[in-house]
């Protein structure tokens, strides 16, 4: 069945590079999803990756893709406390509906 | 534009309550879906739905209904509360285009069965 696994919590410090990994079990999934969910807030889309690519960058963020290895990692350059949330990624399941992995809680100290 | 509205932000049942959890979008989304978010567990599909009058499960449905009957709106009826109904639920709406699917998410519903 679909599964999308993370690691559970990440700790760095301000200006520190973080990198969030992911592993996905639907190869058929289009496009790869990274969303960031605040405290006490919904989840918002934070970037995404079609299939096809290695790699994306957009401003600090950096997605790369492994899709041999069924891989995918979210780079934050230069990390602030701003960034401090939980970070989800998502493959695509049936009718449009995501499957999430159970997010990594990213904890940033200045 | 709301964007996608839940009601009511928190709420306390007991035991064998029901209740339904609005949900309402003004994007005119096609699909739309209920997850429930828990510690540990991240988010779970719940229901989800292409249009509407067309509904159907995800991976958590029990002891939870849902209809469509409007392109608007997507409640989520809890038949008989249970205390393991306690959780945070988010219903999300979303389009695709060029395959893209960007989902958007409530504020979220805050539930407590005791």
């Amino acid at each position: 069945g679909e599964d999308v696994e993370q690691s559970l919590f990440l700790s760095v410090r301000e200006g520190d590079s973080s990198v969030i990994n992911c592993t996905y079990t639907d190869s058929s999934s289009t496009y790869l999803y990274w969303y960031k969910q605040e405290p006490g807030a919904g989840l918002q889309l934070l970037t995404y990756i079609f299939s096809n690519m290695d790699m994306k960058q957009d401003q600090r963020l950096t997605v790369l893709l492994n899709k041999k290895d069924k891989h995918l990692s979210l780079r934050i350059a230069d990390t602030q406390t701003g960034d401090s949330a939980i970070y989800f990624c998502a493959e695509e399941g049936a009718g449009t509906a995501l499957i999430f992995g159970k997010g990594t809680t990213l904890s940033v100290s200045s | 534009n709301a964007g996608v509205t839940q009601t009511p932000k928190f709420q306390v049942l007991k035991t064998g309550q029901s209740m339904t959890l609005q949900c309402a979008q003004d994007m005119n989304h096609e699909y739309m879906s209920w997850y429930r978010q828990d510690p540990g567990m991240g988010l779970r599909l719940i229901h989800y739905s292409v249009g509407a009058g067309i509904t159907d499960q995800g991976e958590v449905p029990n002891g939870y209904n849902v209809s469509r009957s409007t392109t608007e709106d997507f409640p989520l009826r809890l038949l008989s509360a249970a205390p393991s109904q306690t959780s945070v639920y988010f219903c999300a709406s979303s389009y695709s285009f060029r395959q893209i699917t960007e989902a958007f998410f409530g504020q979220g519903t805050r539930l407590t069965v005791v």
